[in-house]
């Protein structure tokens, strides 16, 4: 059974300040994803990445996938109060006909 | 092009009912899978349609099930509901299937009392 595991659970951290938080398993995927929900709502896709060792950079986020193809890394630099939600990574398998893997998720508050 | 769209958003029912949720994906997606999502569980995959066949299913009980029409709308229904069916159910929409990019609609929040 693949499995995918997040840490931090909880985040809390004061506005400017730089985290990371991760996502790892056992298990091989063709690709992983990250997602943020807001309260009520449901996740929003931020980035697919493919590639072993491949980093993406979106404004002030930054995600990498191992080389290894088991594990990410979401980095937010300079944290802000609208950067507050759920962060979800999801492993895609080798096939569209495969379930994908949805973390736990990480629960980032920003406080201004 | 309009998001995924779930209704109803909230919903409560009482043990025992059945309740029906609806669907309908972004436009010339063909896959829709479903989710329910809990404080203590996560998200957890619950079945996906493809043109109207499902595709894949998750660990749940029968009494949990989906059906998706030719316009790739999808309904899923829970019967005999129990207390802890109470959660965020989600509905995603893809071009091809739930191993590709996924987008999620707002969700129903259905609690059971």
């Amino acid at each position: 059974t693949q499995l995918l595991e997040q840490s931090p659970q909880f985040l809390s951290i004061q506005e400017g300040e730089n985290l990371t938080v991760y996502c790892n398993s056992s298990s091989v995927f063709s690709s992983l994803q990250w997602y943020r929900q807001e309260p009520g709502e449901g996740p929003v896709l931020l980035v697919t990445v493919v590639t072993g060792g491949e980093v993406k950079k979106l404004k002030r986020l930054t995600f990498q996938f191992g080389d290894a193809r088991k594990d990410s890394s979401l980095h937010i630099t300079a944290a802000q109060p609208g950067d507050t939600g759920l962060y979800l990574c999801a492993g895609l398998p080798k096939t569209s006909y495969d379930k994908v893997i949805f973390g736990p998720g990480t629960s980032l508050s920003v406080i201004p | 092009k309009a998001g995924v769209t779930q209704t109803p958003r909230y919903l409560i029912k009482t043990r025992g009912q059945q309740v029906t949720l609806s669907c309908s994906p972004i436009s010339g997606h063909r896959s829709v899978s479903w989710y329910q999502q809990t404080p203590g569980q996560g998200l957890q995959f619950l079945f996906e349609y493809f043109s109207e066949t499902q595709r894949n299913k998750g660990n749940f009980p029968g009494r949990f099930s989906g059906r998706q029409f030719s316009n790739s709308r999808s309904e899923m229904n829970v019967s005999t509901l129990e207390l802890g069916d109470s959660a965020l159910y989600l509905c995603a929409s893809s071009l091809v299937g739930s191993g590709y990019e996924q987008y999620f609609g707002p969700g129903t929040r259905l609690t059971v009392t």
